[in-house]
């Protein structure tokens, strides 16, 4: 049974640090990883999407790894601002149109 | 339309009674997802559909829940004799291969909450 984990589960910083937020697997047999963002009583936003056969996506001040063989993503945040501050979840999908299993997320919170 | 839209935003329930969720997909995508979210963020997925045939059912509760997707008509979740476990935050979402991608779409969700 595919287990997602995600680390830490909450982190609070100041402004303009870069951080690293953490995505476990347990099955590497994936064919696609999401990472999205969630503010508090809203739903959810996409942020990136990794295929199973990419290294990495960059959007921005965000950019997302996959180490697919070692079950492990990251999601990699520069210079961090207060509006960064939001729940961030990653999901892993087993096939094209498959549900996507969720970790419990990390909560993030930057301060000025 | 270009959004994923639920409705109604939120919705309260006695014990027992019965909730109605709605969902209309982006415009283009032939496949729905309805997920459940519980405390501390925990997902659950519920059901998808492919147009309006399901595609996957494996975590909807035999009991009580029924889901539709028909022509023409915004998909539905359907909780018959609520339950106070069922207070959570429902969640649709909707795909539809493009670019490589299968991305999903998520809506703003609905809050049910059973008293």
């Amino acid at each position: 049974k595919q287990e997602v984990t995600q680390i830490p589960a909450a982190l609070s910083v100041p402004e303009g640090e870069n951080l690293v937020l953490n995505c476990s697997f347990t099955d590497s047999a994936i064919y696609n990883l999401q990472w999205f963002r969630q503010d508090p009583g809203k739903g959810l936003t996409s942020l990136l999407l990794i295929q199973s056969s990419q290294r990495e996506q960059t959007s921005g001040r965000l950019n997302a790894s996959l180490d697919k063989s070692s079950g492990r993503s990251t999601l990699y945040i520069a210079a961090s601002q207060p509006g960064d501050s939001a729940t961030y979840l990653c999901a892993v999908s087993l096939g094209g149109y498959n549900k996507l299993i969720f970790g419990a997320g990390t909560r993030l919170a930057v301060h000025p | 339309g270009e959004e994923v839209a639920q409705t109604p935003k939120h919705l309260v329930r006695g014990e027992g009674q019965k909730a109605k969720l709605y969902c209309a997909p982006i415009k283009g995508h032939s496949y729905v997802f309805w997920y459940q979210q519980v405390l501390k963020n925990e997902f659950k997925f519920l059901i998808s559909f492919q147009n309006e045939n399901v595609f996957d059912e494996t975590g909807m509760p035999k009991e009580r829940f029924s889901a539709k997707c028909l022509p023409n008509s915004p998909c539905s979740l359907e909780i018959q004799a609520t339950k106070l476990e069922d207070s959570a935050v429902y969640f649709c979402a909707s795909s539809q291969y493009s670019s490589g991608d299968y991305e999903q779409y998520f809506g703003p969700g609905t809050r049910l909450t059973v008293t």
